[in-house]
């Protein structure tokens, strides 16, 4: 079955660490998203794609980066790694730009 | 942009009807209301969406007033595994970038 898929689930790090979370769909969805979500808040747009070499910033952006080098997949990076970045990573996939999202499980990251 | 205000929980009991509802006065006339559920550790799951007319399929019913602002999720009989963090959201005008999603309603589903 197509699915998507986070890795890693869970990470600890130092802060000032470079992290890449990885984030790959089989469905062959042009749109891809990332969103963290902390205690008590709802999710928060990171960054998204609508296409191969497509990026475009969310409404939380600062601090990260992705790229979109293949249909399959959105790495998100953090450069430099802050305790503010500890929070549940979402990875998100969708058919058309306004159709259903399809969630990953999850990455937990935490920044010591 | 416009914006849904959703109670922050709610209860019901297994096997009984859930009215989850939703208020949007702010709406346009071109927005979708779209429903999203997130379960326990999980990442959020799509609900179900609509537009004027009220929708149905086999996870919940979408029941939207005629004047657009206010809508209700019906999921038909709870069951415990519906227990979740429900989200009512609005696409603004462009694609699923402007899916913005509040805190939600979280549903406690008794035995």
């Amino acid at each position: 079955d197509a699915e998507i898929t986070q890795s890693p689930r869970h990470k600890i790090t130092e802060t000032g660490r470079q992290v890449t979370l990885a984030c790959h769909q089989t469905w062959n969805h042009n749109n891809m998203f990332w969103y963290r979500q902390d205690l008590g808040h709802g999710l928060r747009l990171i960054h998204y794609s609508y296409g191969v070499q497509d990026t475009n910033k969310g409404e939380v952006s600062d601090g990260y980066s992705v790229s979109r080098s293949n249909t399959e997949d959105l790495p998100l990076t953090l450069e430099s790694a802050a305790s503010s970045q500890t929070s549940v990573y979402f990875c998100a996939s969708s058919v058309t730009a306004t159709g259903e999202l399809f969630f990953g499980e999850g990455s937990r990251l935490t920044v010591l | 942009d416009a914006k849904t205000t959703q109670p922050n929980s709610m209860e019901s009991n297994e096997e009984e009807p859930v009215h989850l509802p939703c208020n949007h006065s702010t709406i346009s006339g071109t927005d979708y209301i779209h429903w999203y559920r997130q379960l326990p550790s999980q990442g959020p799951e799509y609900v179900i969406h609509g537009l004027t007319s009220n929708v149905n399929n086999r996870m919940a019913s979408l029941a939207i007033a005629e004047d657009r602002k206010s809508s209700t999720l019906i999921l038909h009989r709870a069951t415990l595994r519906d227990a979740a963090v429900y989200y009512c959201i609005l696409t603004t005008q462009g694609g699923s970038e402007k899916l913005v999603f509040g805190k939600g309603t979280k549903l406690t589903v008794n035995p």
